[in-house]
């Protein structure tokens, strides 16, 4: 079973337009972390948040931690095809050695 | 400043043929060090982590082995490959309890 699941799988948008992305879980988590990956590289992280309610800003994207700790949302804000890629959310769980990744999000935008 | 190295950067190989992937971390001491396997476009599967020299955790029950010889190297083994094998394999880093992870550039195996 996969702890943080993410909506939705793919997602095709016009340069220009507005998205979100979504991470949720039933399991609540100490922090949060959003990565961006390229075809055939590594993972890069974008942002972690780490208190409930949390929002915080990356130029033209948006990341909110929910009160409950347990989701989280990637808003971006006048899609550019530059922003193309994976998107992974990866929760830290209080005690454990390793984060688990969310099921990914690929994002195509369209010039 | 770090750098994570991982080789090769692709690999084909028949079924039952043995597999070692190394990865070696530079400019820090005493990593946490992870191995990652990636289905096309999809999220990672953690197969194993180590904290520590001769400290290794499985997370998921398989046909591959890893080891850490060494405080920044990390070997992902397998004695016999089998088709599901095939993947894209990362490996990471992260420095005490700071979960954040610094990934390599990954390595494509495909099993024939």
């Amino acid at each position: 079973t996969q702890l943080l699941e993410q909506s939705p799988q793919f997602l095709s948008i016009q340069e220009g337009e507005n998205l979100t992305v979504y991470c949720n879980s039933s399991s609540v988590f100490s922090s949060l972390q959003w990565y961006r990956q390229e075809p055939g590289e590594g993972p890069v992280l974008l942002v972690t948040v780490v208190t409930g309610g949390e929002v915080k800003k990356l130029k033209r994207l948006t990341f909110q931690f929910g009160d409950a700790r347990k989701d989280s949302s990637l808003h971006i804000t006048a899609a550019q095809p530059g922003d193309t890629g994976l998107y992974l959310c990866a929760g830290d769980r209080s005690g454990a050695n390793n984060l688990f990744f969310g099921t990914g999000t690929r994002l195509t935008v369209i010039p | 400043s770090q750098t994570i190295h991982q080789w090769p950067a692709t690999l084909v190989q028949p079924v039952g043929s043995p597999l070692s992937l190394e990865c070696t971390v530079e400019g820090t001491s005493n990593p946490n060090l992870y191995w990652y396997r990636q289905a096309a476009g999809r999220g990672l599967q953690l197969l194993f982590y180590s904290v520590g020299i001769g400290q290794i955790s499985s997370e998921v029950p398989q046909n591959l082995s890893a080891s850490r010889p060494q405080d920044r190297q990390f070997i992902l083994s397998s004695k016999k490959l089998l088709l599901s094998d095939s993947g894209f394999y990362l490996c990471a880093w992260s420095l005490g309890a700071s979960l954040r992870q610094y990934f390599g550039p990954g390595t494509r195996l495909t099993v024939l």
